[in-house]
């Protein structure tokens, strides 16, 4: 049973648009979710995170959106360059305990 | 430079062999977390340690082993009952900070079945 849903497999921007990454969540215990990107044989790189007392973050051009009553959260990254493609998870826990990932969304930023 | 070291980055595994991924951290955290990543699965969570001589089973753990001897290393053996090994490895490490903080990465072990 999955508790971390990305609904998209993939997605494709315009270079200089927005890009918006969605995630959905089961758990009600989770109460901190993170996004994480991704290249090819490499590691996840973390991006940006949220508790659930809040109900955004922002970091430069990412924006991270939680909707605790829907269990959503989404990635905003404003404008989308080139460098941006990637696999993008998000992921979150209870708090101190284990991470739980989505199967990802692969972004493409097109020229 | 602070970080996690996997190692190797490729390795081949015949039938019937078990074999042992190295993961080495200097970043002084408690938490440390091995996941697969396969095609369209994401990251899933093999085993992970909160403290040094304990570990928990994650959500596929059959056919795997660790142990977690010093803080600084987490080392995954993939045994012959592990059917379908062939896989992207992960390993992972978090600070000791209350509510964990992000996970930092390691650059991954590529395993593949001669």
């Amino acid at each position: 049973d999955q508790q971390v849903k990305q609904n998209s497999p993939s997605l494709s921007v315009q270079e200089g648009r927005i890009s918006i990454l969605n995630c959905d969540y089961t758990n009600s215990m989770f109460d901190y979710f993170l996004w994480y990107k991704k290249y090819p044989a490499e590691g996840p790189t973390f991006l940006i995170s949220i508790s659930s007392i809040k109900d955004k973050n922002e970091d430069g051009r990412f924006t991270v959106f939680l909707n605790k009553s829907a269990k959503h959260l989404s990635l905003h990254i404003v404008p989308s360059q080139p460098g941006d493609s990637a696999v993008y998870f998000c992921a979150a826990s209870e708090w101190g305990d284990k991470i739980i990932f989505g199967k990802g969304t692969r972004l493409h930023i097109l020229p | 430079d602070g970080g996690i070291t996997q190692s190797p980055k490729y390795l081949f595994r015949k039938e019937g062999q078990n074999v042992t991924l190295s993961c080495e951290q200097n970043l002084n955290h408690d938490a440390m977390y091995w996941y697969r990543q396969d095609p369209g699965q994401g990251l899933r969570l093999i085993y992970y340690s909160q403290i040094v001589n304990d570990f928990q089973k994650g959500d596929i753990a059959e056919g795997y082993s660790v142990s977690r001897e010093k803080k600084e290393s987490f080392p995954l053996t993939v045994t012959s009952a592990q059917k379908n090994p062939t896989a992207f490895y992960l390993c992972a490490s978090r600070p000791p900070d209350r509510g964990g903080g992000p996970q930092h990465f390691g650059d991954g072990t590529r395993l593949s079945i001669l």
